[in-house]
Order: structure tokens, then C-alpha cells, then sequence
């Protein structure tokens, strides 16, 4: 079965850089969240949409951004990236909103910061 | 303020049954309890969720204390491939926005 897929699945930049993380949802899923999770920490939820629209915020700095698209992938925008920024980005989807659908997530991607 | 504790870690031999305990003593009364376990640096993986009635399904079963205050998630047979981090999840409402609240998570360890 088709799983969630995300791009790059590592991603290396300079501080105060640009990086666009890019999520596949399963299809038929209609809600995207975005977490990020550093070295030996939990999961933190970023933000969530559904149907294209911005559904739940969780603590998204500032200095992201993201967005669905009517193919309902998403992209997460961060910029001036800093050395804390480090590590994995996970993307799930599910069928509904509000995290009542069971969540399936992808296989992360790796950003480093130098 | 944390929702969920969790022991950090905990070994279970293969073939055993696995409980794993939650404490979530400041739970409100819609507040679903979600697990998911994360294996190495995958992405994690949706185990079972309830709210007041103890559930069972094909991975594992989630047992809820009458005051909701604490629960257990029952892996019945487990083997070397349910060595994870488990994590305990609270799903709260704060001013219309849903959010899942992670607990630091249990790492078990199934031993041969």
C-alpha cells in the first residue's frame, strides 16, 4: 500500500539558509501535520491542514511556513535557518481532522545545520 | 506543563506480555489517550487510542482506569521487532485547536 512519502530525505544547509521540506500524503488523505523532532526528544507538533486550509498550530516558529496544494502535498518553508533547527522532520496524514483519523507518518527527512 | 508520565525505559522477555504504563493524572474528560511507538529513527507508528472504554485491536490493548488518571498499553505476545520507543499521547482542545501532546516516551526493550 502507498505510504507517505517525503523529499529530501536528507537535507544539509548553512545557517541563515532556505530549506523547503516537501510531503506526499497517502491517497484520499486529507490531513497533512508536520512535526519535528531533535536528538533524543519527542515528536513536537508543527501545524496541521485540512482540505488546504490551516487546520491546527502547534509550536511552528515564526520563521516557518507551510501550505497544501490542491494535489493536497504539502511543503514546510524555513527560513534563516538556525543551528537549532537540526533535526527530523516528520510529515503524517490521515482521513479527517483534528487527529481523530489514525496519523500514518513518512520516513522523515534530516536537516542539518551548519 | 508535561500531560503524560512515562517509566524511560523497560525490558520485557520475548513471548511475554508487555505493560507499559501511562500516567496521566491532569486528563480532562474529552481528552482522548493515543499510543504510537517509534522504532529506531523511523517514522513513528499508530498503535491504538481511547477514551473511557479499555480497547483491544490486532497490535495491542489499551487498558483505562476508571478515574482515567493512568493506563496500559498490553502488548500480549511481544517479540525482538516490538523493541521501541512507546509513546503515551494526550489529544487536547486549547481555544479550538486540537493537538497531540507527547509524553517523553518508554523505551522497551524485548529481550531473547
Amino acid at each position: 500500500a502507498a505510504g507517505v512519502i517525503q523529499s529530501p530525505r536528507h537535507l544539509i544547509k548553512e545557517k541563515r539558509e532556505t530549506a523547503t521540506l516537501k510531503c506526499y500524503p497517502i491517497p484520499r488523505h486529507d490531513t497533512v501535520y508536520w512535526y519535528q523532532q531533535g536528538p533524543g526528544q519527542d515528536p513536537q507538533f508543527l501545524i496541521s491542514f485540512y482540505e488546504k486550509m490551516q487546520s491546527d498550530k502547534g509550536s511552528i516558529p515564526d520563521r516557518f511556513s507551510a501550505q497544501q496544494f490542491s494535489d493536497y502535498h504539502s511543503e514546510l518553508n524555513m527560513s534563516s535557518l538556525e543551528l537549532g533547527d537540526s533535526a527530523l522532520y516528520f510529515c503524517a496524514s490521515s482521513l479527517g481532522q483534528g487527529f481523530f483519523g489514525t496519523q500514518y507518518f513518512g520516513p522523515g527527512t534530516r536537516l542539518t545545520v551548519l | 506543563d508535561a500531560k503524560t508520565t512515562q517509566p524511560p525505559s523497560m525490558d520485557c522477555a520475548e513471548g511475554r506480555a508487555a505493560n507499559l504504563p501511562c500516567n496521566h493524572s491532569t486528563i480532562s474528560g474529552n481528552e482522548y489517550v493515543y499510543w504510537y511507538r517509534q522504532i529506531h529513527s523511523q517514522g513513528p507508528q499508530y498503535i491504538i487510542h481511547g477514551l473511557k472504554n479499555n480497547e483491544t485491536n490486532e497490535m495491542a490493548s489499551l487498558i483505562i482506569t476508571e478515574d482515567r488518571k493512568s493506563s496500559t498499553l498490553i502488548l500480549p505476545h511481544a517479540t525482538l521487532r516490538d523493541t521501541a520507543v512507546y509513546y503515551c499521547i494526550v489529544r487536547v482542545e486549547m481555544d479550538s485547536n486540537y493537538q497531540l501532546i507527547w509524553g517523553a516516551g518508554t523505551k522497551l526493550i524485548i529481550k531473547p
